[in-house]
Formats: structure tokens, C-alpha cells, sequence
């Protein structure tokens, strides 16, 4: 079976400090793979997605930055954080073609301060 | 452009009684519809999805939803609510991009069943 995984589960940084969220999925081969932030326990916004080793598309313009350089692996950083980075990042992966769900790791909690 | 909304912030309902958490959608073409549910501090866990077929869904801890594409709407049911249901529920639709399959996320509808 599938599982995805994602650490820390939290973390309090300060201002202009760096970033590096980890996120990796087992069980499957060639997943897409997603980052989503969640402010305030409600709305999710998805800040990237990937299709491939080495391929980012970025939702948002924003002080993070992506990478997947394992098939099943996939960083979110910043090299300077903001308050506002504050909150819940969540991954989530899907399998290749059309109508699959999506399946979310159990999120990071991060604290900007 | 495709979309979903959830009309309600939060639903209250009874322990025992019927629960329905609403969500229309709008896209061009055959929609793709999911339900998500969210515990406190937890990721999102899928409870069921609307490709093709019967119009009536069945999904996880006995939730079901209804398609109804007259009214473009998915709303999530369940005969019975129980206390233990009481969480954040998000309705999505597919993009429409093939290969990437994102999700647009409705903005969420709190569920607190009462004793």
C-alpha cells in the first residue's frame, strides 16, 4: 500500500531564517506531487505541483521555492522566511491520468516568529 | 473557469439525525468531484469521488454524496450523524489539466454534531 510521509510534523523558525520541508511517498512509481499551504485551519492554497523528476510549476509568485530530485521525493524551501510563510503545509500525491484523488501526508506545522 | 463553492461555514445537527454539507461546482465539460475530510491538525483524509455512473456516491464511514448535474451540485450526506464526525469538510473538482489532475478546493464547511 501507499504511504506518505512528511517531517517535521512541526516547526518554529525566525524571520530571514531558511526553509526545508520534506515530503516523500512510498508504495507508488511516477506520482504527481503537490504542496498546499492552509491558513487559519480553512481554505487550501496549492503553491506547486510536479509531474516529474525535476519538473515544478509554481501556482503562486511567493517566497518559496520547490525541488523533486527523487521520483518520489519532494522539498518545499525558502531561503529567507516571512511571518506571513506562517502555517499548515500539507503534500499530497496522485497517481498519472485523469480522475484520481488526491492523497495528503499529515502536514507541517510551521511558526515563523 | 472551474470552481466550487461550499455555501455554508459551519452545519450543526444532532447526534443520530441526517447530515448535509452542501457543494455546487461549475466546469466546462464532465466534472470530477471529491469529498475530503479534515481532522484538527491532521491532513486530509479522501472520502469519495464522482467520475461516472450512478449518480449516488457511497464513500467512507458511511457517508454518500449525490450528484446532480440539473443543479450541479455534490452534496455530502449521511443517514446518521455521530459525534465522532465533527470535523472540516472540503468538496473539490478536477482542473480539467490531464496530467497533473490539480484540485480546486472549496473554502471548507465545519461539521459539529452535538450530543
Amino acid at each position: 500500500s501507499q504511504t506518505i510521509h512528511q517531517w517535521p510534523a512541526t516547526l518554529v523558525q525566525p524571520v530571514g531564517s531558511p526553509l526545508s520541508l520534506e515530503c516523500t511517498v512510498e508504495g507508488t512509481s511516477n506520482p504527481n506531487l503537490y504542496w498546499y499551504r492552509q491558513a487559519a485551519g480553512r481554505g487550501l492554497q496549492l503553491l506547486f505541483y510536479s509531474v516529474g523528476i525535476g519538473q515544478i510549476s509554481s501556482e503562486v509568485p511567493q517566497n518559496l521555492s520547490a525541488s523533486r530530485p527523487q521520483d518520489r521525493q519532494f522539498i518545499l524551501s525558502s531561503k529567507k522566511l516571512l511571518l506571513s510563510d506562517s502555517g499548515f503545509y500539507l503534500c499530497a500525491w496522485s497517481l498519472r491520468g485523469g480522475g484520481t484523488e488526491q492523497f495528503f501526508g499529515p502536514g507541517t506545522r510551521l511558526t515563523v516568529l | 473557469a472551474q470552481s466550487v463553492a461550499q455555501p455554508e461555514d459551519q452545519v450543526n445537527v444532532a447526534e443520530g439525525n441526517p447530515l448535509t454539507v452542501k457543494c455546487t461546482y461549475s466546469v466546462s465539460g464532465n466534472p470530477y468531484l471529491f469529498w475530503y475530510v479534515q481532522y484538527p491538525n491532521r491532513g486530509l483524509q479522501f472520502l469519495l469521488k464522482y467520475i461516472t455512473g450512478d449518480n449516488l456516491v457511497k464513500g467512507s464511514y458511511g457517508f454518500e454524496a449525490e450528484f446532480n448535474k440539473s443543479q450541479t451540485s455534490f452534496h455530502l450526506k449521511k443517514p446518521s450523524a455521530l459525534v465522532s464526525d465533527s470535523a472540516l469538510y472540503f468538496c473539490a473538482v478536477r482542473d480539467g489539466t490531464y496530467n497533473t489532475d490539480k484540485l480546486i478546493f472549496g473554502t471548507g464547511t465545519r461539521l459539529q454534531v452535538f450530543p
